[in-house]
C-alpha cells in the first residue's frame, strides 16, 4: 500500500524567511497530492493541492512542487508570519480515493 | 454552510466499556471518512464510505473497531472493550462527488483511563 513520509518533524524559521517541507511518496499510482494545515486544537484545513498532470502550483505566498518521477513533492511557504505556525501534513491518494497522511510537520514562525 | 461535525467532544471512558462517536457530514456529501490521530502524530487512515458501496475497512486497526454510516448521511464509530492505546483524537471527514478535497469535523477526544 501507499507509503507518505514527511521531513522534516519540525521547522523553525524567523519571520520573512521561506520554510520548505518535503514528502515522498511509494505508490507510482497517486495520482491528488493535498497539504492540509491545523493549528493547535483545531481541525485540519485544505491549503492547496496538485494534481500529478501539473509540476507545480502558487497561491499568494504557499506553492506546492511535484517530482513524479521522484516520486516526491514540497511545500513553500515565503515570506512567513507568526500565523503559519502550525502542524502541516502532506498526504498522497491512489485510485482508492483514500488519503494516506505523513506524519506531519510542526512549523514554527519566530516573530 | 453548516460543516462537519462530531459528538461528543471529549469523551473519558473506563478501559473494557464501548464507545460510540459520531459524525454528522456535510449535507449532500457522499464520501464520508474516519482517522485516528494519537499525540503528536499524523492522521491515521480507519474507514472510507462512498455511496452505497461496501465501506473501504483496510484502516481499522482490530475487529474491536467497526463503523456504520445510516442512510448515506451520519456515521457512528464503535470501539468495544476500549483499550488504553486507543486514546486519541477521533476526525472525521466528508468529501462532495466530484470533488477532491476532504472536509474535516473537530474531532472527538478520547480518553481511555
Amino acid at each position: 500500500g501507499e507509503n507518505v513520509e514527511q521531513h522534516p518533524s519540525t521547522l523553525s524559521v524567523q519571520e520573512g524567511d521561506s520554510a520548505v517541507i518535503k514528502c515522498t511518496y511509494s505508490d507510482s499510482a497517486s495520482n491528488y497530492f493535498p497539504w492540509y494545515k491545523q493549528e493547535l486544537g483545531k481541525r485540519p484545513q485544505l491549503i492547496i493541492d496538485i494534481r500529478s498532470n501539473v509540476g507545480e502550483k502558487k497561491d499568494q505566498r504557499i506553492a506546492v512542487t511535484l517530482n513524479k518521477t521522484a516520486k516526491h513533492f514540497s511545500l513553500h511557504i515565503t515570506e512567513t508570519q507568526p500565523e503559519d505556525s502550525a502542524v502541516y501534513f502532506c498526504a498522497a491518494r491512489n485510485s482508492s480515493y483514500k488519503l494516506i497522511f505523513g506524519s506531519g510537520t510542526r512549523l514554527l514562525v519566530r516573530p | 454552510g453548516a460543516g462537519v461535525s462530531q459528538s461528543p467532544s471529549n469523551k473519558v471512558t473506563e478501559k473494557g466499556k464501548d464507545v460510540e462517536l459520531r459524525c454528522d457530514p456535510i449535507s449532500g456529501h457522499t464520501a464520508l471518512y474516519w482517522y485516528r490521530q494519537s499525540l503528536g502524530q499524523g492522521l491515521e487512515f480507519l474507514i472510507y464510505f462512498q455511496g452505497n458501496s461496501a465501506p473501504d475497512k483496510s484502516g481499522l486497526p482490530s475487529d474491536r473497531f467497526s463503523a456504520e454510516r445510516t442512510g448515506g448521511s451520519v456515521s457512528t464509530l464503535t470501539i468495544q472493550r476500549t483499550q488504553q492505546e486507543d486514546s486519541a483524537v477521533y476526525l472525521c471527514a466528508s468529501r462532495p462527488s466530484g470533488s477532491e478535497t476532504q472536509y474535516f469535523g473537530p474531532g472527538t477526544r478520547l480518553l481511555v483511563l
